[in-house]
């Protein structure tokens, strides 16, 4: 079946430091893979997807690069700042739905 | 941002009650689905539709029903709500392709007590 392991939290980084969460998926064949945020107190918004293998998503200086052979789709960032801290969701889109990880809540300080 | 509403933001009720949440899109996307949020556990589905009067359940949908008599509304029901139902519950729209873009609400906090 499909499903979604995320690295556990949380993650405290000072600010430029780099961001690395992991997130790695079982599922059958290659679904479309996603990384969401949600600041405190909001919904989730897309942050970046990749549709097929070796796709590399990016958006707001976070990338994610979809590895078939890892089964992985690990969220980076060079330098991270205070507007960073969020929990971030990684999730697969399954046939009528999305499958995600228990997110993993990062705070950056100045 | 997507037009996706929710109502009512934040309900407190008490064990034993019906609770009525709303969804309302602008979107005229075709997908509607509810999510509850609980913490250790990320976002889990409800139900779905996947047109007006189309729906079917998800992987959390004991004590909860779902009506969709409308393209731009999606109601979740609790019949009778319990404590375990307290949570943070999202909608959310798509259009119809399987790798399209889940988009959010800005989620209803419900405490049952």
């Amino acid at each position: 079946g499909n499903s979604v392991t995320q690295m556990e939290g949380p993650v405290t980084l000072s600010e430029e430091a780099f961001l690395t969460i992991n997130c790695t998926y079982t599922a059958t064949g290659y679904p479309s893979l996603f990384w969401y945020v949600q600041y405190p107190g909001e919904g989730l918004q897309l942050l970046l997807k990749a549709t097929k293998a070796d796709d590399k998503g990016s958006n707001k200086g976070f990338e994610a690069t979809y590895r078939k052979e890892t089964t992985s789709f690990h969220l980076e960032k060079g330098s991270v700042q205070v507007s960073d801290s969020a929990v971030y969701f990684c999730a697969l889109a399954g046939a009528n739905n999305l499958f995600f990880g228990t997110g993993t809540r990062l705070t950056v300080i100045p | 941002d997507a037009g996706i509403t929710q109502s009512p933001r934040h309900k407190v009720t008490e064990t034993g009650t019906p609770v009525t949440l709303r969804c309302h899109q602008t979107e005229n996307h075709r997908y509607m689905y509810w999510y509850r949020q609980d913490p250790g556990h990320g976002l889990r589905l409800i139900h779905y539709s996947y047109g007006v009067k189309d729906t079917d359940k998800g992987e959390v949908s004991d004590g909860y029903s779902v009506s969709r008599s409308k393209t731009e509304d999606f109601l979740l029901t609790l019949e009778s709500a319990t404590s375990s139902q307290t949570s943070v519950y999202f909608c959310a729209i798509k259009n119809s392709g399987t790798a399209d873009t889940q988009y959010f609400g800005p989620g209803t906090r419900l405490t049952v007590l």
